[in-house]
């Protein structure tokens, strides 16, 4: 069966420093990965999408960027957080465009 | 702009009754899909229905669509008080390709026990 693994659970980071979340997932071959950004109480907020290795989208212009340096391994990364990059950050994949995704357990990013 | 909006944004209803939550979308779709997220968890997926599908079933969810009024609404019966969570509706857009699902706001329910 497939799983998905994020980490860290938990993150508190000063704001300036620099940001790196993994997601990696089992169980299946070529996913489509996504990063999504959840604001409290708020809907989700699509950050970066991957068809395959080495490609990414980005749907929000801003301070991130997104890395698929393997065929399951989606890394979300900044070189200095701000403090509005706190929220809810989930990982998430596909078979393929428009079908169900899973989601990872998310990351919880403090920006103090 | 987004894509899907939930309403009501929130709904508190006594354990046993049925819980109704509607999703409206702007553009045409290829289907719709419902999840749940409990409070601080991933979100998990429920059902997905084809645009060219006007009801589907599963379990105690039942799932309409609307095509020509672009809304779909999430039907509970006979609530849980592990039903309480977050709701939320996904739409792909045609033509948008890989880059997936849009996420409505969410509808937080409550079960009252």
């Amino acid at each position: 069966s497939q799983t998905i693994h994020q980490w860290p659970a938990t993150l508190v980071q000063p704001v300036g420093s620099p940001l790196s979340l993994e997601c990696t997932v089992e169980g299946t071959s070529n996913p489509n990965l996504y990063w999504y950004r959840q604001a409290a109480g708020r809907g989700l907020q699509l950050l970066f999408y991957s068809v395959g290795i080495g490609q990414i989208s980005s749907e929000v212009p801003q301070n991130l960027s997104a890395s698929r340096p393997q065929d399951r391994q989606f890394i979300l990364s900044s070189k200095k957080l701000l403090l509005s990059d706190s929220g809810f950050y989930l990982c998430a994949w596909s078979v393929l465009a428009a079908h169900e995704q899973y989601f990872g357990p998310g990351t919880r990013l403090t920006v103090t | 702009s987004q894509q899907g909006e939930e309403d009501p944004q929130a709904l508190s209803i006594q354990e046993g009754e049925n819980a109704t939550m509607n999703c409206s979308y702007k553009t045409s779709i290829n289907n719709l899909q419902w999840y749940r997220q409990n409070s601080g968890r991933g979100l998990v997926h429920l059902i997905l229905i084809r645009s060219n599908e006007r009801e589907k079933h599963s379990g105690r969810l039942r799932v309409t669509l609307d095509t020509s009024k672009k809304s779909s609404s999430l039907l509970i019966t006979a609530s849980r008080a592990a039903d309480t969570a977050s709701y939320f509706c996904a739409t792909d857009a045609q033509g948008r390709g890989a880059d997936g699902l849009t996420f409505g706001k969410g509808t937080h329910l409550i079960i009252q026990p």
